[in-house]
């Protein structure tokens, strides 16, 4: 089974960059059945997707978050990254990294609470 | 892009109770409808995946129906560990996926 483990500041300063990383255990990043996905979930909100990466780099991405995203993946340390820039405080939220089987999600982790405060 | 809309969004149930939570997408998304279970202050875990599979583990009392636009969640015999929040998830336009607004099961 698939283990996932976000780690990262737990607060960032507005106009600044959350940067998170998932640790994958049980799995290969390298394994190309796979992407890997960050969603986030505001508190009291819904899920919203916020991207995803493959191993062999490709990206997509949620337009609603533009260009502020940016995913990598580092297959020698079995992790992959999310660096969101210029937050605010609407970028409160927990965020979550997941496999991503393309139609569905089969493993989450426990998630990452990130407070966009001064 | 595809909204999802759920209803109820919360229900009050009883150990033992039959359970059916809908979602509702705006376009045609076929069968790519999943759903998650999310306790408080835990990770969303799918239970259902392609409107109907079962997850690996999940338990037989839940089951998925649908196609289209309208689903159904049924839970068959409400657990105690079953007090949570549903969500449903289209992947119909991957890797643009969406997620309804969850339905809370609680007592």
């Amino acid at each position: 089974q698939v283990q996932l483990q976000e780690s990262g500041p737990v607060l960032v300063k507005p106009s600044q960059t959350l940067s998170l990383t998932c640790n994958v255990s049980g799995a290969s990043v390298s394994n190309d059945r796979y992407y890997w996905s960050w969603v986030r979930q505001p508190a009291g909100k819904g899920l919203e997707w916020i991207g995803r990466i493959h191993t062999t780099g490709i990206t997509n991405y949620n337009p609603s978050l533009g260009s502020r995203v940016a995913l990598s993946i580092d297959m020698s340390r079995r992790q992959f990254s999310l660096r969101l820039r210029s937050v605010t405080a609407a970028d409160t939220a927990v965020y979550y990294c997941a496999s991503d089987l393309q139609e569905y999600l089969d493993y989450w982790g426990q998630g990452a609470l990130v407070t966009v405060s001064s | 892009d595809i909204q999802l809309t759920q209803s109820p969004s919360s229900l009050s149930a009883s150990v033992g109770d039959r359970v059916t939570i809908t979602c509702r997408a705006s376009q045609n998304i076929k069968r790519y409808l999943n759903w998650y279970q999310q306790k408080p202050g835990k990770a969303p875990k799918l239970l259902i995946y392609a409107a109907s599979t079962l997850h690996s583990g999940v338990p037989s009392r839940f089951s998925g129906s649908g196609s289209g636009t309208d689903f159904t969640l049924t839970i068959a015999g409400l657990q105690p560990e079953d007090f949570a929040t549903y969500s449903c998830q289209q992947t119909y336009n991957t890797p643009e996926t969406t997620f309804g607004p969850g339905t809370t099961v609680d007592i």
